[in-house]
């Protein structure tokens, strides 16, 4: 079955520093893996994807990801984080299997803090 | 495009009583997909459809959960009778295709459900 890990419940950044939030996933062959972003009282909005190719993918608003098959990692990153990237984020995998290409796994949500 | 639009935002209910959330996927999107939001079980798939058929009901909880999708635009999930562990956020989402066909999941803002 597949699933996701994010280990990070919370993670607190000043504005302007680097973020990297981590994301593992499970799945039995190549995954197509998300982020997700969820502001409050919205529903998620897709920051960025992964299906093939290069393994470093770019997203909306200054986001990236690079995906590593060897440690089944998605870990997103921004180089320096704004107040209004204060929100939940979310990892999510699916896959080519029929059947799970539908069906995206989602982790439990990483919430970013931005203090001034 | 307003994109996926549920309704109510919030709905306060007492136990026993029929709850209906309603939702109107992205015109021209053939899947649309139930989804429940909570703190301890974080984004649960609860049903999807493809086409306006339900292809994968396994993850409603119980019989007292149903939904149906009478036509390409409009779907509905009910819950009869209601209960204090439904309380949640539920969200319905569309794509154009399957999420793992590179067509990204499209959510709405969701319905706020307490039963009390």
């Amino acid at each position: 079955a597949q699933s996701v890990t994010q280990p990070d419940i919370h993670i607190t950044v000043s504005e302007g520093a680097s973020l990297e939030l981590r994301c593992n996933y499970s799945y039995g062959a190549t995954p197509y893996l998300f982020w997700y972003v969820q502001s409050p009282g919205q529903g998620l909005q897709l920051l960025l994807k992964y299906f093939s190719g290069d393994t470093l993918v770019q997203g909306i608003k200054g986001f990236e990801a690079e995906f590593k098959r060897s440690q089944s990692s998605f870990n997103l990153r921004k180089p320096s984080v704004h107040w209004s990237d204060a929100a939940e984020y979310f990892c999510a995998v699916g896959g080519g299997y029929t059947g799970t290409a539908s069906k995206l796994t989602f982790g439990t949500g990483t919430r970013l803090q931005v203090t001034l | 495009d307003a994109g996926v639009i549920q309704s109510p935002r919030h709905e306060v209910t007492e136990m026993g009583q029929e709850v209906t959330l309603r939702c109107k996927p992205i015109s021209g999107h053939d899947y649309l997909f139930w989804y429940r939001q909570t703190m301890m079980r974080g984004l649960e798939l609860l049903i999807y459809f493809n086409n306006n058929v339900p292809i994968d009901d396994s993850g409603m909880p119980e019989d007292r959960f149903s939904a149906k999708m009478p036509n390409a635009s409009f779907s509905t999930l009910k819950i009869q009778p209601s209960e204090p562990r439904d309380s949640a956020v539920y969200f319905c989402a569309s794509s154009f295709r399957r999420p793992g066909d590179n067509s990204p999941l499209h959510f709405g803002n969701g319905t706020r459900l307490t039963v009390t």
